[in-house]
């Protein structure tokens, strides 16, 4: 079982619509970090978590620490938010600053 | 403009040869990481430095070296011993501890 499981793989949806992203993960984390990858291979951070909820425009992130869940929302959809979504995990235990990824969610925007 | 700069962006080589991919950062962060990832899946660390002159192995290191003589500087090179070297790496960096990790634009590695 992978330490970061992301859910759904893909999704698709029409422009405007809201849209969720889950993230569980298995072991205790200090932060949790949701990255966006364009189809060019670059990443970006979107955000980091250790408690709580983050808002960022039309993005909101939240973490349940006890739940070891979070999810990332997409307020009214647009095509340019297409991209892979990347959970990624910062263990506890681990020493330095070493990061668990989840394998992604492919998210398509249609207009 | 501070940032992580990875190049080239496309490189092929042939089967057999060393390639040595380039890392710089003037973020004067103190930890680099180098992940490579496959169509499908996540995310996966070859090597890591949390500090000049050291560095240590990652979950997949065999068939990768890597040098970090100086801070800003993180060079992967891809041995002739990686079995499956076709992928796309990607480098990051951050401060150590708890921090925002920033990440380059990744290099396709092809190998013919």
């Amino acid at each position: 079982k992978n330490e970061v499981e992301q859910s759904p793989q893909n999704l698709t949806a029409q422009e405007g619509e809201f849209i969720t992203i889950n993230c569980s993960y298995s072991v205790g984390i200090s932060a949790l970090h949701w990255l966006q990858q364009h189809p060019g291979g670059g990443i970006v951070s979107l955000f980091m978590l250790s408690s709580g909820k983050k808002k960022h425009g039309r993005l909101i992130a939240t973490i349940n620490i006890q739940e070891k869940h979070s999810s990332l929302h997409i307020t009214a959809s647009h095509p340019r938010d297409s991209a892979v979504y990347i959970c990624a995990v910062r263990d506890q235990e681990t020493s330095g600053s070493r990061l668990t990824f989840g394998e992604g969610t492919q998210l398509t925007v249609n207009p | 403009d501070g940032g992580i700069t990875q190049s080239p962006k496309y490189l092929f080589r042939k089967e057999g040869q060393n390639v040595t991919l380039s890392c710089e950062q003037n973020l004067n962060h103190d930890a680099m990481y180098w992940y490579r990832q496959d169509p499908g899946q996540g995310l996966r660390l070859i090597y890591y430095s949390q500090i000049v002159n050291d560095f240590q192995k990652g979950d997949i290191a065999e068939g990768y070296s890597v040098s970090r003589e100086k801070k800003e500087s993180f060079p992967l090179t891809v041995t002739s011993a990686q079995k499956n070297p076709t992928a796309f790496y990607l480098c990051a960096s951050s401060i150590r501890g708890p921090g925002r990790a920033f990440f380059g634009q990744g290099t396709r590695l092809t190998v013919v």
